[in-house]
Formats: structure tokens, sequence, C-alpha cells
């Protein structure tokens, strides 16, 4: 199994400019999870979706941040504009249907200036 | 008040020492229990899993839930230099239509001294 797939790794920005994160979760699993960790607030989730719908987005921090699935093999968390602290690493996780674990990517490393 | 509460260290140990690792947290829901392991630069993995209350050992990791507590432990024991690396606490509950919500601690960043 290829596990879930991140991309970017790494991504340096300016203040201000859009930044796309993009997710493949695990073949067959149902549940996709965005989280941001930081030293100071640890892992934090963003938003979850279940089935390709978004179940509870209350973590998103503000209107600056938004986050689809499309399809079940394909998640995007939009951020724009961008602001220095939202430098994080970002990671995606999914979980398989009927299952309690989830299984995370490598993550996305933010830097914005 | 955090749901989960985890001392997030540092933690340093020499090698061959036991180690704890613990996490409290405040909502009676959760049900199931997770250690993940995290590597510098890397995503958090799963290490232990536990259901309910009571203990569960793999090799010379042992996670204890005490649900009455609203307490878990994570123990390594011979912990070796391979240890090192920060360990999370999770737990999942039920928030309606089968969805299950997973809830982190902060994490434990933890070395294991040659």
């Amino acid at each position: 199994d290829a596990g879930v797939i991140q991309s970017p790794r790494h991504e340096v920005t300016e203040m201000g400019q859009e930044v796309t994160l993009r997710c493949k979760p695990i073949s067959g699993h149902n549940s996709l999870f965005w989280y941001r960790q930081t030293m100071m607030r640890g892992l934090e989730l963003l938003i979850y979706f279940n089935n390709n719908v978004p179940i509870d987005d209350s973590g998103m921090p503000e209107d600056r941040f938004s986050a689809k699935m499309p399809n079940a093999s394909f998640s995007t968390l939009k951020i724009q504009p961008s602001e220095p602290r939202d430098s994080a690493v970002y990671f995606c996780a999914s979980r398989g249907t009927g299952r309690n674990t989830i299984y995370f990517g490598e993550g996305s490393w933010l830097t914005v200036v | 008040q955090k749901e989960v509460e985890q001392d997030p260290g540092p933690l340093s140990v020499p090698e061959g020492a036991i180690v704890s690792l613990n996490c409290t947290y405040s909502n009676s829901a959760f049900q199931y229990f997770m250690w993940y392991r995290q590597y510098s630069r890397k995503g958090p993995e799963l290490l232990m899993y536990t259901y309910s209350s009571g203990n569960k050992e793999d090799g010379r990791f042992t996670a204890q839930v005490d649900k009455s507590s609203k307490y878990i432990s994570l123990f390594i024991r011979d912990s070796q230099p391979s240890d090192s690396a920060t360990y999370l606490c999770a737990m999942s509950a039920v928030i309606g239509q089968g969805a299950q919500k997973l809830v982190f601690g902060q994490g434990t960043r933890l070395t294991i001294n040659p």
C-alpha cells in the first residue's frame, strides 16, 4: 500500500499568497482528516471528512482556510491569503470504514514569510 | 480546558530505563485510546491501540487505560536510543452517524541517552 500521499512536502511562500496543499488518502479509506502541528499548540484537527462529506470543520481557524474533497481519492486544503502565523506542518490522515485508527502522511511543511 | 492533557516534556532518560508517559482527559465519551510515535520530520505512526479500560502489551510497550480516573499510560521497558521520538496519546468518541472524532494530546518529546 502506498500510504497517505501529500504534496508539496515543503512550501515557502510570501505573505498574502494562496497556498494549496494536496492529499491522496489510502485507497479504500472513507474518512480523511486535515491536522496542523506546531510546537506551541501540538496537533490540531482542522477538518474531518466522512465519505467525502465534511463532518466537523470546527477546527478551521478562520475564513482564510478552506478544504474540499471532490472524490474519495483526493482532498485539498487551501489558505488564502496566507499569513506568517500559518507556518506549520500540515498533516493529512485517512481511516478505513469501521476502523478506529488513522494513518498519517509525511506532512507538508509550510513557511510563510 | 483541553479535552486531552499531556505533559510536553522534554523527557530525557538513560538507556535501559523504564519510561512512563501519561495523558488525562475530560470527555467520558472517549472509548478508543491510542499511542502514536512521531520521529523527527515524519508523520505520526500508530504504536498501540486499546479499547476501553485495561492493559495491552506488545513487546517492550505496555498501554494502560483507567476510564474511572480518565487516565492513560504508556510504559516502555528496556528503553533504547531508537525509542527517542515524540509520543502522542489520542482518543476517539463516536460523534454521530457512526463517525468518530480523534483528539490528540500535545505530545511528549522523549530522548533515550546511550
